[in-house]
């Protein structure tokens, strides 16, 4: 199975400030890598896919890169409504194996 | 607008079995790959199962391997997700998911195995 390390565990951010969460793939997952938000008693949304594209709706703060075995997702100005949980999705291989998720919060 | 609804969830005891649904409208379903996501009690996300368009292919975690079976009617919009034999650590929150990207997600149905 490929494995997903995604780091940090947890992040603490100031209102405007530029965060990255990255996500390591134990291969190669040629871009098939996707990143979602989760808020506290809700369902996760997606919020980019093939690595770098933006969902429609997901605001343009939001955005990807990466390629090979790193990925990172990069939030251009956290807002109030970012905090929540992030998670990373290989979708190169079945299984497909989520990171183990970032826990963003507000500073 | 797309919409999931997944039902069926609920306490069972171990070595029972469940069978949960997904109903989906607002996108052309029978185009679609779908799969299950279960999420268990404060943990992080895993994925449980796919089902190809017309469902003739399908692909599970080992760990589920022979105890659940997706499958999928196109006539009713519908996904399932039959489970048997059940075990304490499949209490979780299951998630009903459309395409590869898992681009929607359902409100989620929590099954939870306790005697």
């Amino acid at each position: 199975d490929i494995q997903m390390t995604q780091s940090p565990a947890s992040l603490s951010a100031s209102l405007g400030e530029t965060i990255s969460i990255e996500c390591r793939a134990s291969e190669d997952i040629y871009s098939n890598l996707a990143w979602y938000q989760q808020k506290s008693g809700k369902s996760p949304q997606l919020l980019i896919y093939a690595a770098n594209r933006l969902q429609d709706g997901v605001p343009s703060r939001f955005s990807g890169s990466g390629s090979g075995t790193q990925y990172s997702l990069k939030i251009s100005g956290m807002q109030p409504e970012d905090e929540g949980d992030y998670f990373c999705l290989q979708g190169s291989k079945f299984p497909n194996t989520f990171g183990a998720g970032t826990k963003l919060e507000l500073k | 607008e797309v919409q999931l609804v997944e039902s069926g969830g609920g306490l069972v005891q171990p070595g029972r079995s469940l069978k949960l649904s997904c109903a989906a409208s607002g996108f052309t379903y029978s185009n679609y790959v779908m799969a299950w996501v279960r999420q268990a009690p404060t943990k992080g996300l895993e994925w449980v199962a796919s089902i190809s368009t017309g469902g003739g292919n399908t692909y599970y975690r080992d760990s589920v391997k022979g105890r659940f079976t997706i499958s999928r009617d196109n006539a009713k919009n519908t996904l399932y997700l039959q489970i048997d034999s059940l075990r304490s650590e499949d209490t979780a929150t299951y998630y009903c998911a459309k395409d590869i990207w898992f681009a929607y997600w359902g409100q989620g149905t929590l099954v939870t195995v306790s005697s």
